[in-house]
């Protein structure tokens, strides 16, 4: 079975520290994918990266950043230099090129405070 | 470029009332799906589809109808709603699921409350 833990349900940093959101996932399939999205408080849901399983590599952009581990089955997520517009919930999402399925996660709930 | 559109954005049932929650895409997307918002449970997949003519159950389909009879539209329907289907709906499309550049696009969402 699929099966994505966001084990944080909140965390509250002061602007500027740096932050990382735990996922963790199950899944049987040799090819998957995963997902990071924004829902700031607005509502909707903001895509923020994509990794295909065969893609190990680490990726960057701006401040945020993905560290992604087969060994571990993890796919963390760290904003740098957190400023209040990052305020948000955050889900991790899981995808199988075996089944139509995208399987989320719980959420995290950031606070950043001024 | 209107991507998804849902429509209502807010509603208010009494039980046993139904009801259809509209969602159109304008991209060609192949697969549709619906979601549920709850406090603490995530997003939870209620029935999605990957073409005209084709659905299939996700995980909380109970009380739920959908069908696709376009490429375009994918309604969720509620024979008969009861308090417990209280929610945010999100509608979401994607390209083909062999796509490299895969994901979901999601609608602004559909609260639902129901007395």
């Amino acid at each position: 079975a699929q099966k994505v833990t966001q084990a944080q349900t909140e965390i509250s940093v002061v602007e500027k520290e740096d932050v990382t959101l735990d996922c963790v996932y199950e899944t049987r399939d040799t090819t998957y994918y995963l997902f990071w999205y924004k829902q700031p408080p607005s509502g909707e849901l903001v895509f923020l990266i994509r990794r295909n399983s065969f893609d190990e590599q680490n990726e960057i952009s701006g401040r945020y950043s993905w560290n992604f581990q087969k060994s571990t089955s993890s796919f963390n997520f760290t904003i740098t230099a957190s400023q209040v517009v990052d305020s948000a919930v955050y889900f991790c999402a899981l995808g199988s090129s075996g089944t139509y399925k995208y399987i989320f996660g719980t959420g995290t709930r950031l606070k950043v405070l001024a | 470029n209107a991507g998804v559109t849902q429509t209502p954005k807010f509603q208010v049932l009494k039980t046993g009332q139904s009801m259809t929650l509209q969602c159109a895409q304008d991209m060609n997307h192949e697969y549709m799906s619906w979601y549920r918002q709850d406090p603490g449970m995530g997003l939870r997949l209620i029935h999605y589809s990957v073409g005209a003519g084709i659905t299939d159950q996700g995980e909380v389909p109970n009380g739920y109808n959908v069908s696709r009879s376009t490429t375009e539209d994918f309604p969720l329907r509620l024979l008969s709603a009861a308090p417990s289907q209280t929610s945010v709906y999100f509608c979401a499309s994607s390209y083909s699921r062999q796509g490299s550049d895969e994901k979901l696009f999601f609608g602004s969402g559909t609260q639902l409350s129901v007395l």
